[in-house]
């Protein structure tokens, strides 16, 4: 069964580093989504991205943040300087155009720690 | 906010026992779904339920909506140790989900 995958499954950076991270998408999706997750926390929406530009982005996604599809499987999540406050768990989430086109499928997620 | 609100916060039963749990809402929805999270671990998704349905099966899962008072339960039925986990509602308005906190589920063996 296709799925959506995540690297790395756990990032550890120094405050103030960028940090890349990486999703491969299910292929026939065309809308690829970023959630996070502080520990302990709800897991909160960061921005959908849809025919190679954002589509809707929450306030949490600033001006650090940034996404790109650089090619036609990958999916990135860029923070170009991390802060404390960004250590948690990031998943990436696709969603078909057709069939079941209301269900996102999530990856495993990528544990940001940021020191 | 649309978020959903799961209840209760926590829930211990003995294996082979039912599991309900229930998800409020705030605002209109298209659709409620409902993931499964193992500790530290990716969101399953398990079951989705569009506005216009009321009930829907899934294996040992039973899953309704009652959009009148905006809120939704899950069943499990005939638990299973492997269903420990936590258990997250989460609507969709306008293909952004909002989850909200969670069930955290255990099954004693």
């Amino acid at each position: 069964e296709p799925e959506v995958t995540q690297t790395p499954s756990h990032q550890v950076t120094q405050m103030g580093q960028e940090v890349i991270l990486h999703c491969v998408p299910i292929s026939n999706h065309l809308y690829f989504y970023w959630y996070r997750q502080i520990l302990g926390q709800k897991v909160e929406f960061l921005v959908s991205f849809y025919n190679n530009e954002i589509s809707e982005k929450s306030e949490i996604f600033d001006d650090q943040f940034s996404v790109e599809r650089p090619d036609g499987s990958n999916f990135t999540l860029k923070i170009r300087s991390t802060k404390l406050e960004d250590s948690a768990m990031y998943f990436c989430a696709s969603r078909s155009p057709t069939g079941l086109a209301d269900t996102q499928y999530f990856g495993p997620g990528t544990r940001l720690t940021v020191l | 906010s649309q978020q959903g609100e799961e209840d209760p916060q926590a829930l211990s039963i003995q294996e082979g026992e039912n599991a309900t749990m229930n998800c409020s809402y705030k605002t209109s929805i298209n659709n409620l779904q409902w993931y499964r999270q193992n500790s530290g671990r990716g969101l399953v998704h398990l079951i989705l339920i569009r506005s216009n349905e009321r009930e829907k099966h899934s294996g040992r899962l039973r899953v309704t909506l009652d959009t009148s008072k905006k809120s939704s339960s899950l069943l499990i039925t005939a638990s299973r140790a492997a269903d420990t986990a936590s258990y997250f509602c989460a609507t969709d308005a306008d293909y952004k989900l909002s989850f909200g906190a969670g069930t955290t589920v255990t099954v004693r063996a």
